[in-house]
């Protein structure tokens, strides 16, 4: 089956860094757009960022823009997740997440989320 | 940003029921629309994409319909592995963004 692994995760004081980590299996991973979600204890899903198949263009949400950043190595077949000024808010499972899809025409492009990791929590307290 | 609003955010049900949970758009997002399954401690699952299309290995008592700002994903008998919480999601444009989940518990 398609398997997406994260690593990375743990405890850091607010202010501190981490860099996530996923490693992908049994698909090419390069013809992909991939993704960041993540999770709070006990809440909903949220969309951190995705970047394009050659990294040539990345998203992210307002609230780590300038923070995080998504990149990834096609030749190591892997995905990263740099985040810096952590915050408290930022406590969460976060999970990758392979953006799937087929276009219907030129301009109808659908996107879905499979699979998805099996997640890593980040924890930042003091 | 595309809100996601999902209803009703909790509901009790008997094994054969049949389930239905409406996800509304705060504009209109055509069918780029999806919805997931998620069970405690366990990633997401991708049950339906494009609002209505069966994800592979899918059980068929799943299904999808809407487009433009109304969804409903519909579970047509009950099973005790269903009791989980539900997302749908769009992809209509950045950032991507879902719902805050329904919670489908066994009465």
């Amino acid at each position: 089956d398609v398997q997406l692994v994260e690593s990375g995760g743990g405890l850091v004081q607010p202010g501190g860094s981490l860099r996530l980590s996923c490693a992908p299996s049994r698909f090419t991973f390069s013809n992909y757009w991939m993704s960041w979600v993540r999770q709070a204890p006990g809440k909903g899903l949220e969309w951190v960022a995705n970047i394009k198949q050659d990294g040539s263009e990345r998203n992210y949400v307002d609230s780590v823009k300038g923070r995080f950043t998504i990149s990834r190595d096609n030749a190591k077949n892997s995905l990263y997740l740099q985040m810096n000024s952590l915050r408290d808010e930022d406590t969460a499972v976060y999970y990758c997440a392979r953006e799937a899809g087929y276009c219907s025409s030129t301009t109808t492009c659908y996107f879905w989320f499979d699979p998805w990791g099996q997640g890593t929590l980040v924890t930042v307290s003091s | 940003d595309i809100q996601m609003t999902q209803s009703p955010s909790s509901l009790s049900a008997s094994v054969g029921d049949r389930v239905t949970i409406t996800c509304r758009a705060s504009q209109s997002i055509s069918r780029y629309l999806n919805w997931y399954q998620q069970k405690p401690g366990k990633a997401p699952k991708l049950l339906i994409y494009a609002a209505s299309s069966l994800q592979s290995g899918v059980p068929s008592r799943f299904g999808g319909s809407g487009s433009g700002t109304d969804f409903t994903l519909t579970i047509s008998s009950l099973q005790p592995e269903d009791f989980a919480t539900y997302y749908c999601q769009q992809s209509h444009n950045i950032p991507r963004t879902f719902g805050q989940g329904t919670k489908v518990e066994i009465k």
